[in-house]
């Protein structure tokens, strides 16, 4: 069974960083697609950034060149780098295995929290 | 960009009704759309993937149809454990991006 766990989540200032990490179980990150999805309070759900197991790696336009997707294998897990946060930042973040070649987002975790204060 | 919408935003329904959600992208997407359910305070969950196929362990009330642009989602029945936020996202397209659209919320 697929297990995501997600942890990292913390109130931080505009303009901070956070680091969040997923980690998993039942599956081996560095054979899986994995991406991260987050969700502002009340709000939708907004895909955030995707990793290959080439290593290729794509962002959202609200989060590219601020945000950074990577893999610890030894750890099995996904790591979330969050730099120059805005309170726009401020959402439930989901990690969630990516079928490879198709695309859809099988397995989620259950979120961890990251509240940017001003 | 591709741009999900969806209709209505809000559904009040009683049990044993049968419910269809509207899903429609703004340009062709073949049948390259995923559906995921989201109960209050839990994480989304997968319903169906290939705009048809249910996902592991969805119940047989659940079924998806469309193909181009035009995507729905049908609860032949409606359970009270359904209620909650129903999601569509297309997955067809490169560089990957994956656009969720606004959400139905099903209320019981």
């Amino acid at each position: 069974e697929v297990q995501l766990v997600e942890s990292g989540g913390a109130l931080v200032q505009a303009g901070g960083s956070l680091r969040l990490s997923c980690a998993a179980s039942g599956l081996t990150v560095s054979n899986t697609y994995m991406t991260w999805v987050r969700q502002a309070p009340g709000q939708g759900l907004e895909w955030v950034s995707v990793i290959y197991t080439n290593d290729y790696t794509h962002y959202a336009d609200s989060v590219e060149g601020r945000f950074t997707i990577s893999r610890d294998n030894s750890k099995n897990s996904l790591d979330l780098q969050m730099n120059s946060l805005r309170e726009e930042d401020t959402a439930m973040y989901y990690c969630a295995r990516v079928i490879r070649g198709n695309h859809w987002f099988d397995s989620w975790g259950r979120g961890t929290l990251v509240t940017v204060s001003s | 960009e591709i741009v999900m919408t969806q209709s209505p935003a809000t559904l009040s329904v009683s049990p044993g009704e049968r419910v269809t959600l509207s899903c429609r992208a703004s340009q062709s997407v073949s049948s390259d759309v995923a559906w995921y359910q989201q109960k209050p305070g839990q994480a989304p969950g997968l319903l169906i993937y290939g705009a048809s196929t249910r996902a592991t362990g969805v119940p047989a009330r659940f079924s998806g149809s469309g193909s181009g642009t035009e995507f729905s989602l049908t609860i032949s029945s409606l359970q009270s454990e359904d209620l909650g936020i129903y999601y569509c996202q297309q997955y067809n397209n490169w560089p990957p991006a994956f656009p969720f659209g606004p959400g139905t919320k099903v209320d019981i």
